[in-house]
């Protein structure tokens, strides 16, 4: 079985301050990882993937993720946040497989203050 | 430009009431979803299906069930709805190839009364 755990339910930072949002997953097989942003009243948009190949992944906004297999982390970061950052940010993972179901994890809310 | 849609933003229903909630999708993919959304706890697995026909149950099947008749359509029935089901409901969709990724619809923020 499959899971995702995002370390932290919300995470305050001042504006142009970066910025890490924790994810660790478990699976018994290869994956593919995804981080996916929900702003307020709106669904849900992916920011990044990481398929295969090289580990730094960089997304959207200014949005960036390290696939580190040893430690089975997707941790993502940006180096200076804007207010307009302000969202949930949600992990995802699935298999290689076929049948593979898509799991989540249960959110981060990024708050940016000015 | 992919498209996931479900039929309705807004639904209220009673209790006891038998709801369906439909996803359509037009990217002609194998897997489809249904997570419900609820503050602190993320999006939950209700059900998924990986071809037509075929459905695997998800984290919190209980009190829900699903149809895949055709490939793009997913629909989950709420068999007796109950207050414990009032949420926001997403449905997802998801290719089998290499450098796929999610697309999701708008949600249906269901009300049960």
């Amino acid at each position: 079985a499959q899971s995702v755990t995002q370390l932290d339910s919300q995470v305050p930072v001042f504006e142009e301050a970066p910025v890490e949002l924790r994810c660790n997953y478990s699976s018994s097989v290869s994956v593919y990882l995804f981080w996916y942003v929900q702003y307020p009243n709106q669904g849900l948009q992916l920011l990044l993937k990481y398929l295969s190949g090289s580990t730094l992944v960089k997304g959207i906004n200014g949005f960036e993720a390290e696939f580190n297999k040893s430690q089975t982390s997707f941790h993502l970061r940006k180096p200076s946040v804007h207010i307009s950052d302000t969202a949930e940010y949600f992990c995802a993972v699935t298999s290689k497989t076929s049948g593979s179901r898509l799991t989540f994890g249960e959110g981060t809310q990024l708050t940016v203050n000015p | 430009d992919v498209k996931v849609t479900q039929s309705s933003r807004y639904l209220v229903k009673r209790t006891g009431e038998k709801v369906f909630l439909e996803c359509v999708q037009d990217m002609d993919h194998e897997n489809m979803f249904w997570y419900r959304q609820d503050p602190g706890l993320g999006l939950r697995l209700i059900y998924f299906s990986y071809d037509v026909k075929m459905k695997e149950k998800g984290d919190i099947p209980e009190g829900y069930s699903v149809s895949r008749e055709k490939k793009e359509r997913f629909s989950l029935i709420l068999e007796s709805a109950s207050t414990n089901q009032t949420s926001m409901y997403l449905c997802a969709t998801l290719g089998a190839a290499v450098r796929t990724e999610a697309f999701f619809g708008q949600g249906t923020r269901l009300t049960v009364v």
